[in-house]
């Protein structure tokens, strides 16, 4: 079982579109992290997370501890955001992530 | 502020064959982390590094080792390869390894093949 599942797998939508990616946790987290994976394999650090709601442009990341869920939210989302979107989490016993396994979105014009 | 430098960028060795691969972290961080990603596991976490010693290890084979050094580069070992070694080595560093809620930065990545 992993410690962090993650949906869609893929995900497909029209340029202008509201994108939703979610992420749920069955371990004691510190944070929770939402990297952005583009081909070639570099990854940027979008999100982190221990409470709350955080926003950065037309990206929005919230998390419910009680519920171990995270969301990742696109806002009028258009074909650069296109790439692999990763949730991660950092366990309360060390600082190694545990990885979602990502979710593929492709924006169409 | 240099980046996460990691090399070499491509690798093709052949199995039986050991490699080692190397990551600078950004400068004045102390933590070192690498991670594997292949298509069908995913990312997976190998082992963290932080004030040269290991600090934490993944569920990985002995055949993959790693150390830092006092300026804080890191280098992971892998010996007598598999077919199955063959994948994107990550490594991400941050400023204070004793803190997890730090950010980590990753370098591009150095693709291995094992031929």
């Amino acid at each position: 079982k992993n410690e962090v599942e993650q949906s869609p797998q893929n995900l497909t939508a029209q340029e202008g579109e509201f994108i939703t990616i979610n992420c749920s946790y069955s371990v004691g987290i510190s944070a929770l992290h939402w990297l952005q994976q583009h081909p070639g394999g570099g990854i940027v650090s979008l999100f982190m997370l221990s409470s709350g709601k955080k926003k950065h442009g037309r990206l929005i990341a919230t998390i419910n501890i009680q519920e171990k869920h995270s969301s990742l939210h696109i806002t009028a989302s258009h074909p650069r955001d296109s790439a692999v979107y990763i949730c991660a989490a950092t366990p309360n016993t060390g600082n190694q992530f545990y990885f979602g396994t990502g979710t593929s979105l492709t924006v169409i014009p | 502020k240099a980046g996460v430098t990691q090399t070499p960028r491509y690798l093709i060795k052949t199995r039986g064959q050991q490699v080692t691969l190397s990551c600078s972290p950004i400068s004045g961080h102390r933590s070192v982390s690498w991670y594997q990603q292949t298509p069908g596991q995913g990312l997976q976490f190998l082992f963290e590094y932080f004030s040269e010693t290991q600090r934490n290890k993944g569920n990985f084979p002995g055949r993959f080792s790693g150390r830092q050094f006092s300026n804080s580069r890191s280098e992971m070992n892998v010996s007598t390869l598999e077919l199955g070694d063959s994948a994107l080595y990550l490594c991400a560093s941050s400023w204070a390894g004793g803190e997890a809620k730090n950010i980590q930065y990753f370098g591009a990545g150095t693709r291995l093949s094992v031929l």
